[in-house]
């Protein structure tokens, strides 16, 4: 099946720092999300982003479906963007999802 | 508009006893899934419903793992019987279109001792 990795595992970061979350599959998948799950365990969706570019305030997000990775950025980073990030990929409806990269940000 | 709703919130058994989950969709949304996420883990896929049919159950347990969603609303997931590797959390996503995303419930944690 399709694999996918995620980088780095664990990221700890000073409030206001930014960040780069990478998300790298070993086939070609045709749909990819980003989540967050945040320390009480609920998981948000962030973005649904096959391929491109798209941006959510202090968070974007871009897909090179071609080249097999996406990337999730974190802007001025708050306390409250702790928690764990995944990113899902699949095909039709179904996802899958990678082993996360937990984050924790300082103040 | 109202969350996924998921009960319990928690569930503590011994192993070998049965237990059950209920989750209740968006309105609308003809998708629902079954997640289980162990410690440490991301979710990991193990059935999806387009409304009251199966599309993929190919990693239920189905020995003992079944799920059902009657008139393509509300659903629940069983284990018959428990073991101590089925501890963990279950959760329930729905969507109206892939485009939009998934919904997660806050879902259940499982603890079987």
């Amino acid at each position: 099946g399709i694999q996918v990795e995620q980088s780095p595992p664990d990221l700890i970061l000073q409030e206001g720092a930014n960040s780069t979350l990478r998300c790298n599959f070993s086939d070609s998948v045709n749909n990819l999300q980003w989540f967050h799950q945040n320390p009480w365990g609920q998981l948000i969706n962030l973005f649904y982003i096959p391929s491109g570019t798209k941006q959510n305030g202090r968070l974007s997000a871009t897909t090179v479906a071609t080249e097999r990775y996406s990337l999730l950025y974190i802007s001025s980073s708050q306390t409250t963007d702790s928690g764990v990030y995944f990113c899902a990929f699949g095909t039709g409806n179904q996802f899958y999802f990678g082993t996360g990269t937990s984050l924790t940000v300082i103040p | 508009e109202a969350g996924v709703a998921q009960s319990p919130r928690y569930k503590i058994i011994e192993k070998r006893q049965s237990v059950a989950f209920w989750c209740n969709p968006i309105s609308g949304h003809a998708t629902l899934y079954w997640y289980q996420q162990i410690l440490g883990q991301g979710p990991k896929l193990l059935i999806q419903f387009q409304n009251n049919g199966v599309v993929d159950d190919s990693q239920l347990p189905k020995d003992r793992f079944s799920a059902e969603r009657l008139k393509g609303v509300d659903s629940t997931l069983k284990i018959q019987p428990a073991k101590l590797e089925d501890s963990a959390v279950y959760l329930c996503a729905s969507s109206y279109d892939i485009v939009y995303g998934y919904t997660f419930g806050s879902g259940t944690r499982l603890t079987v001792v």
